[in-house]
Parts: structure tokens; sequence; C-alpha cells
């Protein structure tokens, strides 16, 4: 059974730094493009990041971009998302997801989310 | 980037009735890489539809897409009680950013 799994969410201040890991199990992690997806509870879905199957190839949103650092350790089947210099609208869940026919992003599995709060 | 918008916001159905859900882009999508997905509360979204008109593996023949170019529909045959959710339409591709609409709340009359 395919099963992502993430952690490391909670309460940061603004300016502060977080590492998000996701724990793929139930596949062959290093064969497929991993994502991370953000959601601001109630609100819509938001693309953030990607990685490519063996960590060379990463792209980011805009808004990210110089603050955020996806990685993947393939021998430890796990992603990260390295946030630095978080600001009060990277408040959301955080999805990460795995891309089956990547890079093409329609993602068919998607771990249970983990909460990040940027509050003084 | 490409903006997706989907309409209506909310629809209002009875369990038996027939979902049409639309997501119109702001310029043509290669029908290749428009994506649907369904989420209910407290739950991460499920890949419905991939490629405007391929099921995912597991997702009942009641669910169906269609369209190309910049208007895209989700359609549900029959609904379900179990289909009441969010649906979401993405744009995918090879190149980020990928963007999603802003959601279709289905809820029940």
């Amino acid at each position: 059974e395919v099963q992502l799994v993430e952690s490391g969410g909670g309460l940061v201040q603004p300016g502060g730094s977080l590492r998000l890991s996701c724990a793929a199990s139930g596949f062959t992690f290093s064969s497929y493009w991993m994502h991370w997806v953000r959601q601001v509870p109630g609100k819509g879905l938001v693309w953030v990041s990607r990685i490519n199957t063996d960590g060379s190839n990463t792209d980011y949103t805009d808004s990210v971009k110089g603050r955020f650092t996806i990685s993947r350790d393939n021998a430890k089947n796990t992603l990260y998302l390295q946030m630095n210099s978080l600001r009060a609208e990277d408040t959301a869940i955080y999805y990460c997801a795995r891309d089956p026919r990547g890079p093409r992003a329609d993602l068919d599995y998607w771990g249970q989310g983990t909460l990040v709060t940027v509050s003084s | 980037e490409i903006v997706l918008t989907q309409s209506p916001g909310t629809l209002s159905l009875s369990p038996g009735e027939r979902a049409t859900l639309s997501c119109r882009a702001s310029q043509s999508v290669s029908s290749s890489y428009l994506a649907w997905y369904q989420q209910k509360p407290g739950q991460a979204p499920r890949l419905l539809i991939y490629g405007a008109s391929s099921r995912a593996t597991g997702i009942p023949d009641r669910f169906s897409g269609s369209g190309s170019g910049t208007d895209f529909t989700l359609t549900i045959s029959r609904l379900e009680p179990e289909d009441f959710a969010v649906y979401y339409c993405q744009q995918c591709g090879s190149s980020p950013p990928y963007t999603f609409g802003q959601g279709t709340k289905l809820e029940i009359k």
C-alpha cells in the first residue's frame, strides 16, 4: 500500500525556519517525481515545488523561490521541504504528493498533510 | 501562468442527480494536462481524472471528464452521498507552475 506521511509542521515565528519531511512507503520512491502542495485551511490548493527522481532538478512557485528548498533522500525514502524566512502567508497545510507520470503533476497519492503556522 | 476558473462556485443537487462542473482556462491547455481532484473535509485531495478524460485507479465510472482547449468538464452521472465534496481542476504538464482552479463545492440540496 502506498503511504506518504508528512511531519515537521508546527508554530514558528515570522522569519523562522522549519523542515518538513515526507516518509514514503509501498512503492519505489526513487522512481517518482515528487511534489509539495499547500492549502490554507478552508481555501484552495497551491502547488509549491517539485523534484525529479534523483534530486538534480527542482522547481518552485515564485512566492517561495529563494526561501524554500526541496530535496530527497532516496536511501531513506524521504522527501523534504526546508522552509526559511517564513512569512505569515506561508501558513497552510503542506501536502507531499506522488507524480505517477512525472513530470506531469497529476498527483495520484497524497499524504495527510502537516500544518505550518507562522505567527508571533 | 495559466489561470483556471471553475464554475459554479457552489452546486446544490440531490443524490441520484447529474452534476456538471466546469473549468475554464485563461489560455489553451493540452488535453493531456488537465486533472480533476475531489477533496472532502479534513482529507487530502484524491485524483479522479487525468489527461482530461482518463479515470484514475479505483475511480467509479460515474465520474467522467471531457473537454479541450480552454473548456473542460467533470460530470458525475448519478450522485452518490459520498460524492458531496469540493472539486478542483488542475493544469499539469512538463513545465510549472501547476495551477489549480478555486474549487467547486458540491453540496446536498
